[in-house]
């Protein structure tokens, strides 16, 4: 079975500019979460969808937007950007049973430098 | 104080060594714990995932629960050098409609031949 994969893998932009990554889960999966990736922050949840509506939303702006299609193919938007954006994104999916041992898998991220 | 606390390490040791990597949690509600691996320039691929207390065996690695004290442990027997990589921890909690792990923020571990 195919791993999640992401696209672009890595990216370049400046400041001001807008971003849109994208994910796509393993086949069967229905939940998609994204998370941002620091060195001083570690892992920090930015939001879940499920069955195309965003389900839990993590502590960061409304510049970070997320949405997914009935695929279960998710797309994150980063609008505005600033230096502090600049971060490896993570996108996991799961089978979305919204149990605790609904365990997730991640994929190899898209590493966005923002200058 | 963060929910989950994990030592950034790096922990450096000799191939061969027993390695022991932990995290310390506050949520006692926690109730699945799992440990992820990551690579330089990957994503997190998982290790292992226990369920409330007890240990866990997998060939070399053995994930060990401890809920009463909020402390959980990985182990990696005979370690080598391809196991360098960085270790999270992760426990599940409740928020909104789902279970959302909680990560700690990983520990380097290092083995050198």
């Amino acid at each position: 079975k195919a791993g999640v994969t992401q696209t672009p893998r890595y990216l370049i932009k400046t400041r001001g500019q807008q971003v849109t990554l994208s994910c796509s889960p393993i086949s069967g999966h229905r939940s998609v979460s994204w998370y941002q990736q620091t060195p001083g922050q570690g892992l920090q949840f930015l939001f879940e969808y499920f069955s195309e509506t965003q389900r839990n939303k993590g502590n960061f702006p409304g510049r970070f937007s997320g949405r997914q299609f009935s695929n279960s193919r998710s797309e994150m938007n980063v609008s505005t950007l600033e230096l502090g954006d600049s971060a490896l994104y993570l996108c996991a999916s799961s089978l979305g049973t919204g149990e605790d041992t609904d365990t997730q898998y991640f994929g190899p991220g898209t590493r966005l430098t923002v200058l | 104080q963060k929910e989950v606390e994990q030592d950034p390490g790096p922990l450096s040791v000799p191939e061969g060594a027993i390695v022991s990597l932990n995290c310390t949690y506050s949520n006692s509600a926690f109730q699945y714990f799992m440990w992820y691996r990551q690579y330089s320039r990957k994503g997190p691929e998982l290790l292992m995932y226990t369920y409330s207390s007890g240990n866990k065996e997998d060939g070399r690695f053995t994930a060990q629960v401890d809920k009463s004290s909020k402390y959980i442990s990985l182990f990696i027997r005979d370690s080598q050098p391809s196991d360098s990589a960085t270790y999270l921890c992760a426990m599940s909690g409740r928020s909104g409609g789902s279970y959302i792990p909680t990560f700690g923020r990983g520990t380097s571990l290092i083995v050198h031949p």
